[in-house]
């Protein structure tokens, strides 16, 4: 079993859709839970940081972590086109940044 | 603004070339990092830095050296490039140990180099 599973998609979605984002895994070591962002031709980039259970709201974005179920999602809220990119799960299980785990990535298109 | 960049966005070398990848960023970042980046596999790490002349492996050292004489600049080596090397480098920085900034640890990624090994 992966550690860390994400749907690569890709996903297509219309402009003002809701899009949900959705990685899974294994190691109940994880303690700390981000979401980068990365488009097309860069580096990927910090979106959202969280440690603990719940949701975590900035902006448009929400941020979810069910750590019973051992699963993080990602909620968009009136996406725009701006919003298409590769959307990747990070986990984190230790104090080091070898420790530091990234999912494969969802490619997401917001369609005009 | 933080900028971390790399000496090449696409690069095209042939089996057993000794390969240089150059990063630089302009932040005065403690640590700096490695990675490769492949399709459903996610970003692996490679090599990172905590100092001027310190590293560490990560989860592929595999083939691969680095050097960081400079604080603000970490060279990835390919000692003698293979064709299961292809793929997109990035390179990143972060101000802080993962302790230090409660795991944040956000880091800062360069654009990437894309190398074909033919």
């Amino acid at each position: 079993q992966k550690e860390v599973e994400q749907d690569p998609g890709p996903l297509s979605v219309p402009e003002g859709a809701i899009v949900s984002l959705n990685c899974t895994y294994s190691n109940s070591a994880f303690q700390y839970f981000m979401w980068y962002r990365q488009y097309s031709r860069k580096g990927p980039e910090l979106l959202m940081y969280t440690y603990s259970s719940g949701n975590k709201e900035d902006g448009r974005f929400t941020a979810q972590v069910d750590k019973s179920s051992k699963y993080i999602s990602l909620f968009i809220r009136d996406s725009q086109p701006s919003d298409s990119a590769t959307y990747l799960c990070v986990f984190i299980r230790g104090t080091s940044y070898d420790k530091v785990i990234f999912g494969p990535g969802t490619s997401l298109s917001v369609i005009p | 603004d933080v900028k971390v960049t790399q000496s090449s966005r696409y690069l095209v070398k042939r089996t057993g070339e000794k390969v240089f990848l150059e990063c630089v960023q302009d932040m005065d970042h403690e640590n700096m990092f490695w990675y490769r980046q492949d399709p459903g596999l996610g970003l692996r790490l490679i090599y990172f830095s905590y100092d001027v002349k310190m590293k560490e492996k990560g989860d592929i050292p595999e083939g691969y050296s680095v050097s960081r004489e400079k604080k603000e600049r970490f060279s990835l080596i390919l000692e003698s490039a293979s064709t299961n090397q292809t793929s997109m480098y990035l390179c990143a920085s972060s101000p802080d140990t993962l302790e230090a900034s409660g795991a944040r640890g956000e880091q800062y990624f360069g654009p990437g180099t894309r190398l074909t090994v033919t």
